[in-house]
């Protein structure tokens, strides 16, 4: 089955203690991104990547890394969280960049992070 | 930069009832505008996009967008509500073509009730 795969679904964690939320997906998909969704915000874009080896920084970035070594893992990487990261998180693939723009966009079921 | 707004946090409406949710966007560029739904503890799914063919576009579920580019909206409807239905709603936009972000609105919460 086509999908993109999160882990950990819900985490509770303390302020400085690095984390790692995991995104696979297994559609050989080149584009993948981060994104974070907080009431009355709506989602906004943290990383994205191109391919592999090529990411690039989004709307709010800070307070996060990201890496893509191979094609089919995109980790969103947070090294110092702090209470203001607690967020629903979302990644999401797509086969290319064109494919986004023509709403091929594939999701996550989310992440649940809160920071205390 | 473009930008969403989507008009009422919350609507709520009666199961067989007209569904109506407000989308208004900004874009210097002709867009690429998308509804998405996310149900309870789950992803979002693409509902329906305009990507400047057809003005009204039909997606999945029985919904419908209409695009005006005059009034820059692109207003969300379903003619029959459904217990089903009830789920949060998102407008977006393209905002780049170079790197594919969605620029979302706020969300819409749709409730029906029996």
């Amino acid at each position: 089955e086509a999908q993109v795969t999160q882990n950990p679904r819900y985490l509770i964690t303390v302020t400085g203690k690095k984390l790692t939320v995991t995104c696979s997906q297994n559609m050989n998909h080149e584009y993948m991104s981060w994104y974070r969704q907080d009431p009355g915000l709506g989602l906004r874009q943290i990383y994205y990547s191109m391919n592999v080896e090529v990411t690039d920084k989004g709307d709010v970035p800070e307070g996060y890394k990201v890496s893509r070594k191979e094609k089919r893992n995109f980790p969103l990487i947070l090294e110092s969280p702090s209470p203001n990261q607690t967020s629903l998180y979302f990644c999401a693939s797509s086969l290319s960049l064109w494919q986004v723009h023509t709403g091929e966009l594939f999701f996550g079921e989310g992440s649940r992070l809160t920071v205390l | 930069a473009q930008s969403v707004t989507q008009l009422g946090s919350h609507v709520s409406v009666s199961e067989g009832a007209l569904v109506l949710l407000r989308c208004n966007y900004s874009s210097s560029v002709p867009p690429y505008l998308f509804w998405y739904v996310q149900y309870p503890n789950q992803g979002l799914q693409l509902l329906l996009k305009y990507t400047s063919a057809a003005t009204l576009v039909k997606g999945i579920n029985g919904f419908e967008a209409e695009f005006k580019k005059s009034e820059t909206s692109f207003h969300l409807t379903k003619p029959s509500a459904h217990m089903s239905d009830a789920a949060e709603y998102f407008c977006a936009v393209i905002e780049s073509s170079n790197t594919g972000k969605l620029i979302f609105g706020q969300g819409t919460t749709l409730q029906v009730k029996p």
